[in-house]
């Protein structure tokens, strides 16, 4: 079965610093893996995805995640955070009809 | 397009009402889910539907009803509101030529 851990529920970085963000999956099949990000009382917007071609997948924004199988990880960076990244991200797993398998979250915070 | 949209924004039940949440999305998509979003939990999929006449269970099913007449709608019925339905409802949409869903903006559902 299809599963995903995100490593800390909230992360804080001051504007211009790197932003790190922890996803570790687990599956039985070779994976599609998505980072979504949910503005307040927004839905949800895809960031970025992977789906097996290069290991390294830039999505909006700036942010890049990269695809390393021997650690099951597909962590989410930006080199130099910005007040409008502020929001809730999600990395999902797909688990069978494409349904999304998704993570606890990870609220990140940027302060000036 | 207007993509996936969703009524109401919100909602508030007593125990034991009845309501449908409403979704629709105008991309011809045949693909369709309802996941509910709560605190430190992620997204959990309650039902989807891979086209018109076809829905399933997801993991967390119990409580809710879907049925899909149309390619365009996918409403979610709560028959007997509890506290424990208190949450934020997403419904998403994708074709089956790519992974990648699109959400609306949600529902914010509170039952007293």
């Amino acid at each position: 079965a299809q599963s995903v851990t995100q490593l800390g529920s909230h992360v804080s970085v001051s504007e211009g610093a790197l932003v790190l963000l922890r996803c570790n999956y687990s599956s039985s099949v070779p994976p599609y893996l998505f980072w979504y990000v949910q503005y307040p009382n927004q839905g949800l917007q895809l960031l970025l995805k992977y789906t097996s071609a290069a290991t390294l997948v830039k999505g909006i924004n700036g942010f890049e995640a990269e695809f390393k199988k021997s650690e099951t990880s597909f962590h989410l960076t930006k080199p130099s955070a910005h007040m409008s990244d502020a929001a809730e991200y999600f990395c999902a797993v797909t688990g069978g009809y494409n349904k999304l398998i998704f993570g606890a979250g990870t609220r990140l915070a940027v302060h000036p | 397009n207007a993509g996936v949209t969703q009524t109401p924004k919100f909602r508030i039940l007593k125990i034991g009402q009845s309501m449908t949440l409403q979704c629709t999305q105008d991309m011809n998509h045949n693909y369709m889910y309802w996941y509910r979003q709560d605190p430190g939990m992620g997204l959990k999929l309650i039902y989807y539907s891979v086209g018109a006449g076809i829905t399933d269970k997801g993991e967390v099913p119990n409580g809710y009803n879907v049925s899909r007449s149309t390619t365009e709608d996918f409403p979610l019925r709560l028959e007997l509101a509890a506290p424990s339905q208190t949450s934020v409802y997403f419904c998403a949409s994708r074709t089956d030529r790519t992974d990648t869903q699109y959400f609306g903006p949600g529902t914010r559902l509170t039952v007293l």
